[in-house]
């Protein structure tokens, strides 16, 4: 069974740094893209960006290039999501989600819970 | 343009059909895929591809495609229905990815 776990919520304070994890399971980690999602309170989803668990080709949404690093550790099969200096504006739940890619479609079709991130003084 | 139009919320009777849209350039390159999203939970896939329904997605959801608008079908909604809905796809221009607004469902 294909399962992305997410790590728990996260409490942190304007200007501090954080590293948020997706583990993947159950399935060859390293032939997916792994993408990450933004859903702010009360919002619609935006996409933040993506990358290959095989070699860490990333490719972010202009709106998100630049603010956040997404990384991998093929190791241990986890995708990263991290802030080196968070923003109110931050919170958020992030979801991890694994890309498939077929001829006509690609689509996400497994997702992590989420990791709720709060930023607040 | 790189976005993706989804009417902000539609109702709908139960045991009726309703339709929920998504338009965008996009759309005329790439099938859209859909999401069902409740309250608390972690969106789920419904719908990708040429009308590709997932295992365990029951059979009133179906989709469709004209030009550059997707369709999202549910025939004979349940209360289980009631959800946000949101499309994605590529970006024709980019090749980044791109979410609808989204769709609030209400069945009545």
């Amino acid at each position: 069974e294909v399962q992305l776990v997410q790590s728990g919520t996260e409490v942190k304070k304007p200007g501090e740094s954080l590293k948020i994890s997706c583990k993947g399971s159950g399935y060859s980690f390293t032939n997916y893209w792994i993408g990450w999602v933004r859903q702010m309170p009360g919002k619609g989803l935006e996409w933040m960006g993506i990358i290959y668990a095989g070699d860490s080709d990333t490719r972010y949404s202009p709106s998100f290039q630049g603010q956040v690093t997404i990384s991998v550790d093929k190791s241990i099969s986890t995708a990263f999501l991290q802030w080196s200096s968070l923003k109110a504006s931050d919170t958020a739940m992030y979801y991890c989600a694994r890309r498939e890619s077929e001829t006509d479609a690609e689509y996400l079709q497994h997702w992590g819970q989420g990791t709720l991130v709060t930023v607040s003084s | 343009s790189s976005e993706l139009t989804q009417d902000p919320a539609v109702s709908v009777t139960l045991g009726q059909t309703v339709r929920i849209t998504c338009q965008g350039h996009s759309l005329r390159i790439y099938y859209a895929s859909w999401y069902q999203q409740k309250p608390g939970q972690a969106p789920v896939l419904v719908m990708y591809g040429k009308n590709k329904r997932p295992s365990g997605i029951p059979d009133r959801f179906s989709g469709s495609n004209s030009g550059n608008t997707a369709s999202l079908t549910i025939t004979g909604a349940q209360a289980e229905d009631e959800a946000d809905y949101y499309c994605d796809s590529r970006d024709s221009s980019s090749s980044h990815v791109l979410f609808g607004g989204g769709t609030k469902v209400t069945v009545i």
